[in-house]
């Protein structure tokens, strides 16, 4: 099975911070690897895909990259809405395991 | 609106079952793959099971394997989880979700969830 390893798993940062949270599969998963967001009470909702591309509504600050073990998600300049736990998540073959989750809080 | 609604959790006791539900609205659900994730309150997200369109394909995290089988219904475009022989470490809050080829299977709709405990 795939693990997804999330780093950190904590981060605080003030408003208009530029953020960065990676992930890393511990084998190569191309490019299926989603991001999410989840604010307490409230089901995830998906960020990016592909890992890459943002997903429809999305905020243009949000942005990701990597391919094969490593990614990352980009805040480029953090807003009061963003605060909240971020999950990366493979899709290249079942279990579609998630990473543990980054709790992004205000500084 | 596209919208998915779970129901069916409850309280049951360790060994007993459960079947879930998740009512699709809103768009073609025997177009999608669906899936179940789970999260116990104040912890991460667990992937549980998926299935794809048409209902031929599925996969199990392995905790689960053996005990829940995962299935759907195209013409009451609705999805199940049928949870046999519960165990306390089930208790979570079950997501309903869908996916496709166009989001590289991430999963674009989410439901509301549905609590299950398993309590003695």
């Amino acid at each position: 099975d795939i693990q997804m390893t999330q780093s950190p798993s904590s981060l605080s940062a003030s408003v208009g911070d530029r953020v960065t949270i990676t992930c890393r599969a511990s084998q190569s998963i191309g490019n299926f690897l989603g991001w999410y967001q989840q604010k307490p009470g409230k089901a995830p909702k998906l960020l990016i895909y592909a890992a890459s591309t943002l997903q429809s509504g999305g905020p243009s600050r949000f942005s990701g990259s990597g391919s094969g073990t490593d990614f990352t998600l980009t805040i480029s300049s953090l807003q009061p809405d963003d605060f909240a736990t971020y999950y990366c998540q493979h899709s290249n073959s079942p279990p579609f395991t998630f990473g543990q989750g980054t709790r992004l809080e205000m500084k | 609106e596209v919208q998915l609604v779970e129901s069916g959790g409850g309280v049951e006791r360790p060994g007993g079952s459960l079947r879930l539900s998740c009512a699709a609205t809103g768009f073609a659900f025997d177009d999608y793959g669906m899936n179940w994730v789970r999260q116990v309150p104040g912890k991460g997200l667990e992937w549980v099971s998926y299935i794809n369109w048409s209902g031929d394909r599925s996969g199990y995290v392995d905790s689960v394997k053996g005990r829940f089988t995962i299935s759907r219904d195209n013409s009451k475009n609705t999805l199940y989880l049928q949870m046999n022989s519960l165990r306390a470490d089930d208790t979570a809050l079950y997501y309903c979700a869908r996916d496709s080829s166009g989001t590289h299977y991430a999963m674009d709709v989410w439901g509301q969830g549905t609590t299950v405990i398993v309590t003695s």
